[in-house]
């Protein structure tokens, strides 16, 4: 099976702007997280989708959100960059019917966001 | 909310030691995963650990949750230069969320 993609895999924006971030999950896995990791923060995470709802979400910002399709890809959308946006985002897809514990989740190769 | 802390944060050994990094939790584990990162790039997963006392082996690399202690630990045995990386342990925290500690760097000397 193909792993998670992500794209773009690098992107430099400018303060003010706005990005999307695509993110394809493995074939049949339904669930699709996001998360930020900084050398100051480490890796944190953002929000969880599932069959195009979202089920958990993270402390952050209204500035971020997301989406999931029905075909599982999910996008992760950042308003209004700051420059304490620059980051690795980092997808992750799973099953996702876990219920209460976490199914084990692969991680896409990230997207590196710099924001000048 | 649960944090987890990794030691060492920074470890150099010689290639063919054996070698250890703990994760520790403030709260009950009640599932912890091991991953490995080369730096910039995406996380790999090596392990998930459920049940106290479980350990798991994949090559050279043993992972154990230590239930009691809030504690997991990730064993290699005979190092290799490919081992290098950035080890993450991640707690579950359900509903497909997960706390990471802040890694530990790995560098393996020839």
């Amino acid at each position: 099976k193909a792993g998670v993609t992500q794209t773009p895999r690098y992107l430099i924006k400018t303060r003010g702007q706005q990005v999307t971030l695509s993110c394809s999950p493995i074939s049949g896995h339904r669930s699709v997280s996001w998360y930020q990791q900084t050398p100051g923060q480490g890796l944190q995470f953002l929000f969880e989708y599932f069959s195009e709802t979202q089920r958990n979400k993270g402390n952050f910002p209204g500035r971020f959100s997301g989406r999931q399709f029905s075909n599982s890809r999910s996008e992760m959308n950042v308003s209004t960059l700051e420059l304490g946006d620059s980051a690795l985002y980092l997808c992750a897809s799973s099953i996702g019917l876990a219920g209460a514990f976490t199914d084990t989740q692969y991680f896409g190769p990230g997207t590196r966001l710099t924001v000048l | 909310s649960q944090e987890l802390e990794q030691s060492p944060q920074s470890l150099i050994v010689q290639e063919g030691k054996n070698l250890t990094i703990n994760c520790t939790s403030s709260k009950t584990l009640y599932g912890l995963y091991w991953y490995k990162q080369k730096y910039g790039e995406g996380l790999i997963f090596l392990m998930m650990l459920q049940k106290g006392g479980e350990e798991k082996s994949h090559e050279k690399i043993t992972a154990k949750l230590d239930e009691k202690k809030q504690q997991s630990s990730l064993h290699i045995t005979a190092s290799q230069p490919s081992h290098a990386g950035i080890y993450l342990c991640g707690a579950d925290q359900g509903a497909q969320k997960l706390v990471f500690g802040q890694g530990t760097r790995l560098t393996i000397n020839p």
